[in-house]
């Protein structure tokens, strides 16, 4: 079974900075099914990012994703105020076929 | 636009079967390109896979729950359910459907609100 591990567990940065956060996966993941989600308080997580580096409709060009195999990487060029937030990264269908891992998320928050 | 709407109690008993529906508007839910799944998140946690149906039927659960959980569909409705059995206070979680792309490659592109399930006498 795969195992996502993100770090770091909490990012302290100020606005207009740059946000780098990491997904490791125990096992190769296919990038094709490799996704990045933003949550904020109270609400349900957002697709940000799928196939590792496609942005979601409606995603800003300020957030990219990167990687392959067992490293995955999000980027946040210059941190916007509501961008303060949990992302999540998640895998289908490696290890077996068919299941859903998600990450144990990273915090973005305001220095 | 699809839209997804989780409902059902807030509050289950112990050793009690946790059961909620998830409404699917504004598309079909018999759609093949789909499938329907659970999410869970304790408070202050992260999150957790539960399952997943495609509109034949068909099911994926994670291992780990899977003695306890059924998610089925109803297409005549364009809802689908999750029972979880046996429910602890560990259960106590915010409970969200969403809809995943069959293909996986566009993860989950459409979530519920959630809903806050609390297991509790």
């Amino acid at each position: 079974e795969i195992v996502l591990t993100q770090s770091p567990g909490t990012l302290s940065l100020s606005p207009g900075e740059r946000a780098t956060l990491s997904c490791r996966a125990s096992q190769s993941v296919s990038s094709s099914y490799l996704a990045w989600y933003q949550q904020k308080p109270g609400q349900a997580p957002r697709l940000l990012i799928y196939g590792a580096s496609s942005r979601a409709t409606g995603i800003p060009d300020r957030f990219s994703g990167s990687g392959s195999g067992t490293d995955f990487t999000l980027t946040i060029s210059r941190l916007e105020p509501e961008d303060f937030a949990v992302y999540y990264c998640q895998q289908y269908g490696s290890s077996p076929p068919e299941r859903l891992t998600f990450g144990g998320g990273t915090k973005v928050e305001i220095k | 636009q699809v839209q997804l709407q989780e409902s059902g109690p807030g509050l289950v008993k112990p050793s009690q079967t946790l059961s909620l529906t998830c409404t699917v508007s504004g598309g079909s839910i018999s759609s093949g390109d789909y499938y329907w799944s659970w999410i869970r998140q304790p408070p202050g946690k992260g999150l957790e896979w539960i399952g997943y149906i495609y509109y034949s039927g068909s099911t994926y659960y994670n291992p780990s729950l899977k003695s306890r959980v059924t998610i089925s569909v109803d297409t005549s409705k364009n809802q689908f359910s999750l029972k979880l059995s046996s429910v602890t206070a560990a259960d106590t979680a915010v409970y969200y459907c969403a809809r995943g792309d069959s293909s996986g490659y566009y993860g989950l592109d459409t979530w519920g609100q959630g809903t806050l399930v609390t297991v509790s006498s």
